[in-house]
């Protein structure tokens, strides 16, 4: 069945410091979303990305999605302590399935003062 | 409007008993998913209903069942539970065809001693 990694599992940083976390499926998928659960908290949806290559920016957030469709990344610019939470990646494939969506791993993010 | 709202919020069980939980989408959503997150890990998809049928399952066991009522609303059955069943159980919804992302509960948390 279709998988989804995350990478890296954790990451801790220092207010200010740059954020990157990757998501590869291992079957290429119509779309991917992108959600945030803060600690103790549930999954927020993000945004979505549909288009080979699409680039989305959301303030210091920027989502890129392959052009082969198949990996995925978030970056955060200058990180806050309100970035604080995991991130998780979900891939839609293209045939089968219908609506499900398949969650990555997730990466999450501590951030320091 | 409210959002998708889920009870109990907590539920303790012993095991081999059942156990019931219920999730109401937001208003105007026919779409309801079931996932399973068990603690610091990912979510896993158990179940998506649609229309008031049952559209797709996860790779869970039969003794994970659940149904949709007419008015969308869900409900997740969990029987011989087994320890580790005990996980956080997120509804989410969706309108089919609408907005992409899916609105989540804030979930229940099985705990099962």
């Amino acid at each position: 069945g279709q998988q989804v990694m995350q990478i890296p599992q954790y990451q801790h940083v220092q207010e200010g410091e740059d954020f990157t976390t990757y998501c590869n499926s291992s079957t290429t998928l119509s779309n991917i979303q992108w959600y945030k659960q803060r600690p103790g908290g549930h999954p927020v949806f993000l945004i979505q990305l549909v288009k080979s290559g699409e680039v989305k920016k959301q303030k210091r957030l920027t989502f890129q999605f392959g052009e082969a469709k198949k990996n995925s990344s978030l970056h955060i610019t200058a990180t806050q302590t309100t970035d604080v939470g995991t991130y998780f990646c979900a891939g839609r494939g293209l045939t089968g399935g219908g609506n499900k969506l398949t969650f990555g791993t997730g990466t999450q993010l501590k951030v320091e003062l | 409007e409210a959002g998708v709202t889920q009870s109990p919020t907590h539920l303790i069980k012993t095991r081999g008993q059942q156990a019931t939980l219920r999730c109401s989408p937001i208003s105007g959503h026919t779409s309801v998913y079931w996932y399973q997150q068990a603690l610091g890990l990912g979510l896993q998809f158990l179940l998506w209903y649609d229309e008031g049928e049952e559209r797709n399952r996860g790779n869970f066991p039969p003794r994970f069942s659940g149904r949709q009522f007419p008015n969308y609303s869900s409900e997740l059955n969990v029987n011989a539970l087994e320890l580790e069943d005990s996980a956080l159980y997120l509804c989410a919804s969706r309108f089919d065809p609408g907005p992409a992302g899916y609105t989540f509960g804030s979930g229940t948390r099985l705990t099962v001693v």
